[in-house]
């Protein structure tokens, strides 16, 4: 049971270019966001996805772009990457609505723009 | 905006000692959940406490809520080398209850 897996581990760009980061989980959650983490600021909400086939903004949603085409997989494009997207970018997944169900995070994206 | 603000931002003490963490929040909530994250790696749940509970357990973490002060406290009992982490608190809102809001971070280190 891998729980939540993230590819690639590590990517470096050049501004302008495009990518994008898979998320995959084989846990059956219907719930799965996309995170930023830049040093001093905690986590930031990018998008999130509320089950096969939706997708909402989160915090900081300029410049990405997301998809959930299948349940256990959501997507995170960067369609024209700016040095202000250099972060790690965590993906997680939880069975329901954060009300009452903990997230449980991928290792993480280290992305870093020239 | 950032919804929780963790206090202190950095912690260091010698293994065996009780670590506090302490986490201050603006808005209502449905609950408030508390995150460990180790160098390199993923966040991982730690305890979810809802707003109707004052107080929760499990093995050598206890975590206070209260919603008068719009605070929380993480304690760490008989502290060991391997709790050296970032540790989160993350706030449930009870508008937008499908998103976490999470503090800054508090780094633990614990010296052997």
């Amino acid at each position: 049971n891998a729980g939540v897996t993230q590819t690639p581990k590590f990517r470096v760009l050049k501004t302008g270019q495009s990518m994008t980061l898979l998320c995959a989980q084989d846990m059956n959650h219907e719930y799965m966001y996309w995170y930023r983490q830049d040093p001093g600021m905690g986590l930031r909400l990018i998008h999130y996805s509320v089950g096969e086939g939706t997708t909402a903004k989160g915090e900081v949603p300029d410049g990405y772009n997301v998809s959930r085409l299948k349940k256990q997989n959501f997507l995170l494009g960067l369609e024209s990457a700016a040095p202000s997207q250099t972060s790690v970018y965590f993906c997680a997944s939880s069975l329901g609505t954060v009300s009452n169900q903990p997230q449980h995070f991928g290792d993480g994206t280290r992305l870093s723009i020239l | 905006s950032q919804q929780g603000e963790e206090d202190p931002q950095a912690l260091s003490i010698q293994e065996g000692e009780n670590a506090t963490m302490n986490c201050s929040y603006k808005t209502s909530i449905n609950n408030l959940q508390w995150y460990r994250q180790n160098s390199g790696r993923g966040l991982v749940h730690l305890i979810l406490i809802r707003s109707n509970e004052r107080e929760k357990h499990s093995g050598r973490l206890r975590v206070t809520l209260d919603t008068s002060k719009k605070s929380s406290s993480l304690l760490i009992t008989a502290s060991r080398a391997a709790d050296t982490a970032s540790y989160f608190c993350a706030t449930g809102m009870i508008q937008g209850a499908q998103k976490l809001v999470f503090g800054q971070g508090t780094r633990l280190t614990i010296n052997p």
